[in-house]
């Protein structure tokens, strides 16, 4: 199974967007790329995914590189309820789907 | 409906105990998951069913045992727990194959005592 990098955590000040970065640079033609967020005490949530080109959704945008080696969420304008922990997941066309360390995100208020 | 149901929220339960975990979905879903999460860790795969037949076990010791009744159902079946297996179990559910998410129930916090 492809592995994802992501930073262990990031600040944001409300109302700014966020750039959470994830690499991917072991990903096959036939991965798709997820992001998933997570609340405390709460199940993962789902945000977005794509296979190639940029998604936008009312969550948030999806940034592919052109290789497909790294990705960009992008979350327009944080609130306080944007804090959380952010994961990327390659999910191939199985139903093997496995959690990288994630990226917690604080918005300072 | 668009949830995936978890009961119960908690479990407590001594080592001798058996319990079980039930897990619901009525999106017409195929597959269906069993996590496991400690605390300030990713949830780990325990198990995968699709088309109620399990695909995949990820080396989980014996003491937990799935069960997939029927298409919307999941149960975890635990006996002669540990304490270390204390965690939050998750349940998730997605049509099968790459292109589509996964939904999450909010879990079942278990404790072992």
């Amino acid at each position: 199974d492809a592995k994802t990098t992501q930073p262990n955590s990031m600040e944001s000040n409300e109302e700014e967007p966020v750039h959470l970065p994830c690499n991917h640079s072991t990903i096959s033609g036939t991965d798709y790329i997820h992001w998933y967020r997570q609340l405390p005490s709460q199940g993962p949530e789902y945000v977005i995914h794509g296979l190639t080109s940029n998604v936008n959704n009312r969550m948030a945008s999806l940034a592919i590189a052109e290789d497909r080696k790294s990705s960009t969420l992008i979350l327009h304008r944080a609130t306080l309820r944007d804090a959380a922990v952010y994961y990327c997941i390659l999910r191939d066309l199985g139903n093997q789907f496995y959690f990288g360390t994630g990226t917690s995100l604080t918005v300072i208020p | 409906d668009t949830e995936v149901t978890q009961t119960p929220k908690h479990l407590v339960m001594g080592m001798t105990n058996k319990k079980s975990l039930k897990c619901e979905q009525h999106m017409g879903h195929r597959a269906m998951y069993w996590y496991k999460q400690k605390a300030k860790k990713p949830p780990e795969l325990m198990f995968v069913y699709s088309y109620e037949k399990l695909s995949i076990n990820e080396s989980v010791p014996s003491r937990f045992s799935p069960e997939c009744p029927n298409s919307s159902l999941l149960n975890l079946h635990l006996h002669a727990l540990q304490p270390e297996d204390s965690a939050l179990y998750l349940c998730a559910s997605s049509p099968p194959g790459g292109t589509y998410g996964y939904t999450f129930g909010s879990g079942t916090r278990l404790t072992v005592v």
